[in-house]
């Protein structure tokens, strides 16, 4: 089945600094790659997601790069903000309406 | 309903009681799951269902856990003669399926039990 690996599992970062969170998977057939953020006591939302024909993907501040030849994917935040302290979570699917896996989450902590 | 609804949203229950916990996806989302977080961690993938397909339950960790999914619609994951491990936030997320494509997950604001 599905393997994802996130990291780092903790991220401490200046306020205005960039943070990057990567994850790496083992099943080539992954083709879609979303992001989600948990604020403390909320549920995980979507904030970004790829899918593999495409390398990157970008939303304002934050961008999603994939490297399916090394198989590992990669959010990344710029001009951080208080706000963006929260837990992150990749994940991943192989499609064909099959299950998302998830990784072990990154708390973002962005310091004043 | 506007989102994913569960209940109870807290639930304590003494060691060795049976419990259930409901989850009411978005309607017309043919995809549901179930999720454990434990406190500070991850999203432990439970069980998944999608259409009329059999159910994904490789991620249950024993066989005091169940669920089912009536009608396409509403689901109920039970946990049999609870243990204190057990105890964690249950989490139920819906999506669409479309095309064969995996679709943005919704999620209900869980279950938080608590096994005493």
């Amino acid at each position: 089945g599905e393997n994802v690996e996130q990291h780092p599992s903790t991220l401490s970062v200046q306020e205005g600094d960039s943070a990057v969170i990567k994850c790496t998977y083992s099943d080539s057939a992954s083709n879609y790659f979303p992001w989600y953020k948990q604020e403390l006591g909320k549920r995980p939302q979507l904030i970004i997601d790829i899918r593999s024909n495409v390398g990157e993907k970008k939303d304002q501040r934050i961008a999603v790069t994939l490297n399916k030849t090394a198989k590992h994917f990669s959010l990344h935040i710029t001009e951080t903000q208080p706000e963006d302290s929260a837990v992150y979570f990749c994940a991943l699917s192989t499609g064909g309406g099959n299950k998302l896996t998830f990784g072990t989450g990154t708390q973002l902590k962005v310091e004043l | 309903g506007a989102g994913v609804s569960q209940s109870p949203s807290n639930k304590v229950t003494e060691k060795g009681k049976d419990v259930e916990l409901r989850c009411d996806p978005i309607s017309g989302h043919t995809a549901l799951y179930w999720y454990r977080q434990s406190l500070g961690q991850g999203l432990e993938f439970l069980i998944y269902f999608q259409g009329n397909s059999a159910p994904d339950k490789s991620g249950l960790p024993s066989d005091r856990f169940s669920a089912e999914r009536t009608g396409g619609s509403v689901s109920t994951l039970t946990i049999q003669r609870t243990q204190q491990e057990d105890s964690a936030v249950y989490l139920c997320a819906s999506s669409l399926i479309a095309g064969g494509d995996t679709g943005e997950l919704f999620f209900g604001e869980g279950s938080r039990l608590t096994v005493l």
